[in-house]
């Protein structure tokens, strides 16, 4: 069975500060996929990124960056210099490739950044 | 190009009452999925399917029960509800299994009486 556990359920911190969401997860497969998504006020849920477990390579978009290590099971998910538009709920999930590429999310981490 | 949408986006239920949420994707999607959406708990998959035709089990199948008689439409029934089936249901789709990214509809949010 797969597990996701996002440690932090709420952060909160002032604008232009650094925050790092931990996400740490299980899984018997060798071949699996972690993503992140965003789940803003308005309650829709916005795809992150996606990342596939022969990947380890960090990833950066903008003032997002994703840290992927297998060794501690852990895709951590950095926001640099935050801003109040990114104060949202953010899910971590993991996917095996079988039963149907069911997503397995953790519980979500709250974020507030305030002015 | 909607992407994902859902009908109705709230409700409100007394016990006992039945009702049927619908989900339609343009996308030309294979896969399907519903989820639930509890505080503190993240999503949990209800029922999916993989193709026009197909329903399967996800982890929390109990009193519901999914049609997909169209590609582009996934139907998940609730035939007699219960207070605890109070949640935010999430539709999404996506193009293939094995994993391909999952693209979320806006949810309705469901309160059982």
């Amino acid at each position: 069975a797969q597990k996701v556990t996002q440690a932090q359920t709420e952060i909160s911190v002032v604008e232009k500060e650094d925050v790092t969401l931990d996400c740490v997860y299980e899984t018997r497969d060798t071949t699996y996929y972690l993503f992140w998504y965003k789940q803003p006020p308005s309650g829709e849920l916005v795809f992150l990124i996606r990342r596939n477990s022969f990947d380890e390579q960090n990833e950066i978009s903008g003032r997002y960056s994703w840290n992927f290590q297998k060794s501690t099971s852990s895709f951590n998910f950095t926001i640099t210099a935050s801003q109040v538009v990114d104060s949202a709920v953010y899910f971590c999930a993991l996917s095996v490739n079988n039963a149907g590429n069911m997503l397995t999310f953790g519980g979500g981490t709250r974020l507030m950044v305030k002015p | 190009n909607a992407g994902v949408t859902q009908t109705p986006k709230f409700r409100v239920l007394k016990t006992g009452q039945s009702m049927t949420l619908l989900c339609a994707q343009d996308m030309n999607h294979e896969y399907m999925y519903w989820y639930r959406q509890d505080p503190g708990m993240g999503l949990r998959l209800i029922h999916y399917s993989v193709g026009e035709g197909t329903t399967a089990k996800g982890e929390v199948p109990d009193g519901y029960n999914v049609s997909r008689l169209k590609k582009q439409n996934f139907l998940l029934g609730l035939e007699s509800a219960a207070p605890s089936q109070t949640s935010v249901y999430f539709c999404a789709s996506s193009l293939w299994g094995g994993p391909d990214t999952q693209y979320f509809g806006p949810g309705t949010r469901l309160t059982v009486l």
